[in-house]
């Protein structure tokens, strides 16, 4: 079956502008994980949802960040007033359900470039 | 909250012989530790993990091993392939969380 995507896969932008990058999760996951993995670095954890609410959103760098799953489904991850910092590679991912012995199927990422 | 470390960075054998990568983690609350492949621009995939209850797992080539008094946990590929080549990356989270932590990463390097 499909995989987890992610769209777009390349984003660039310039400084003080918003992004919203998206994700479509395994069909019939509940679980879904935002990680950004700057380059040379493993993933790092920003955000949680089990089905509509984020369950745990610790990751979250400032509230220039936001997420939302509105359906239970596809997340769309918000970024305003970008930084250069904010440079990475945003990963997504999706699991039967929370918790567990559960493995994490990761979508291809989408490379964001603030220029 | 856990911290991970990864060691090699880098890691280059030739074709044939064997590589180990060995992480080690902070929390002693962490019990799944999964171990994931990433190749240049693809998504990490898993290829191995290991529950708490365990200290060893083999699959083909693959084996990881962990030491839960120590905190560490390593990955064993044996008879390596030019396609293992890739950067593996190690992770721990507790069982009732809902985030990995990772590893910094290792890029190995299968010479032919």
């Amino acid at each position: 079956g499909a995989g987890v995507s992610q769209t777009p896969s390349n984003k660039v932008t310039e400084k003080g502008k918003y992004v919203e990058l998206r994700c479509d999760p395994i069909s019939g996951h509940t679980a879904l994980y935002w990680y950004r993995q700057s380059l040379g670095q493993g993933p790092e954890f920003l955000i949680y949802f089990q089905g509509t609410g984020a369950a745990d959103d610790s990751g979250l760098p400032n509230d220039r960040f936001f997420a939302v799953r509105p359906e239970g489904s596809v997340s769309t991850l918000k970024i305003q007033r970008t930084e250069r910092g904010d440079s990475a590679v945003y990963l997504c991912a999706s699991s039967p359900r929370q918790g567990g012995y559960n493995e994490q199927f990761f979508g291809p990422g989408t490379r964001l470039t603030v220029l | 909250g856990e911290n991970v470390e990864q060691h090699p960075s880098t890691l280059s054998v030739q074709e044939g012989d064997s590589a180990v990568i060995k992480c080690t983690y902070s929390d002693s609350a962490s019990n799944y530790f999964p171990w994931y492949k990433q190749e240049l621009g693809k998504r990490p995939q898993l290829i191995i993990d290991i529950r708490s209850n365990v200290g060893e797992k083999k699959d083909q080539r693959i084996a990881v091993t962990l030491n839960k008094t120590a905190k560490h946990f390593s990955l064993h590929i044996t008879e390596t392939q030019p396609e293992d080549s890739a950067v593996y990356f190690c992770a721990a989270t507790p069982y009732n969380f809902n985030k990995f932590y990772f590893g910094s990463g290792t890029k190995l390097n299968v010479k032919p």
